[in-house]
């Protein structure tokens, strides 16, 4: 059974920096896309940005609001996904979801449970 | 980027009632490449239909997805209890994804 579970949410103020973490199991990590997609609160979802696997040389794209101050970066040797969150807003409150691509189609067929972040002075 | 507007908004119904949402592209989404999840309160949510109109392992056969090009459906045959929750349609076309805003079904 597959299962993503997120870890380093929490509080930090407006211009810090978080970095959260995404530990996967039961599958075959390095040959799927992962991503992350956030949800403010009471508000619906927006996707944040997405790695490829290795075989697409590990290619990232981001939504245009965190372009330049995210990255997310993969290990495939500890199957975890990390993402490195610059130059906080308090716009960037959020419950942030690790989520899994199939492989015929891009879509996300598995979440995990999500990590709150908010970001307040 | 391509915009996805979700309608309506909220749709109030009855159990057994047909439930029809509506998803619009603001350009041509690639080889039907549209999905819908389903988010019930205080959970993630989950993969409900792919490339328009296959339905994703384990969705129950009274969900469907059709269209294409820029206006798709989801359309619930009749409702049962679990299925009042939040309907996001999303596009992974291109490099950059987006999701619609999300339309809530509510109980009658």
């Amino acid at each position: 059974e597959v299962q993503l579970v997120e870890s380093g949410g929490g509080l930090v103020k407006p211009g810090g920096s978080l970095r959260l973490s995404c530990a996967a199991s039961g599958l075959t990590f390095g040959t799927v896309w992962m991503g992350w997609v956030r949800q403010a609160p009471g508000k619906g979802l927006e996707w944040v940005g997405r790695i490829k696997a290795n075989a697409f040389a590990g290619a990232t794209d981001y939504a245009a609001p965190v372009q330049g101050r995210f990255t997310i970066s993969r290990d495939d040797s500890k199957n975890t996904l990390d993402l490195q969150m610059n130059s906080l807003k308090t716009e960037d409150t959020a419950v942030y979801y690790c989520v899994k691509t199939a492989i015929s189609d891009s879509v996300f067929d598995y979440w995990g449970q999500g990590t709150l972040v908010t970001v307040s002075s | 980027e391509i915009v996805l507007t979700q309608f309506p908004g909220t749709l109030s119904l009855s159990p057994g009632e047909r439930a029809t949402l509506s998803c619009r592209a603001s350009q041509s989404v690639t080889s039907n490449f549209l999905a819908w999840y389903q988010q019930k309160r205080g959970q993630a949510p989950r993969l409900l239909i792919y490339r328009a109109s296959s339905r994703a392992t384990g969705i129950p056969d009274r969900f469907s997805g059709s269209g294409s090009g820029t206006d798709f459906t989801l359309t619930i045959s009749r409702l049962e209890p679990e299925d009042f929750a939040v309907y996001y349609c999303q596009h992974y076309g291109s490099s950059l994804w987006t999701f619609g805003q999300g339309t809530r079904v509510e109980i009658k």
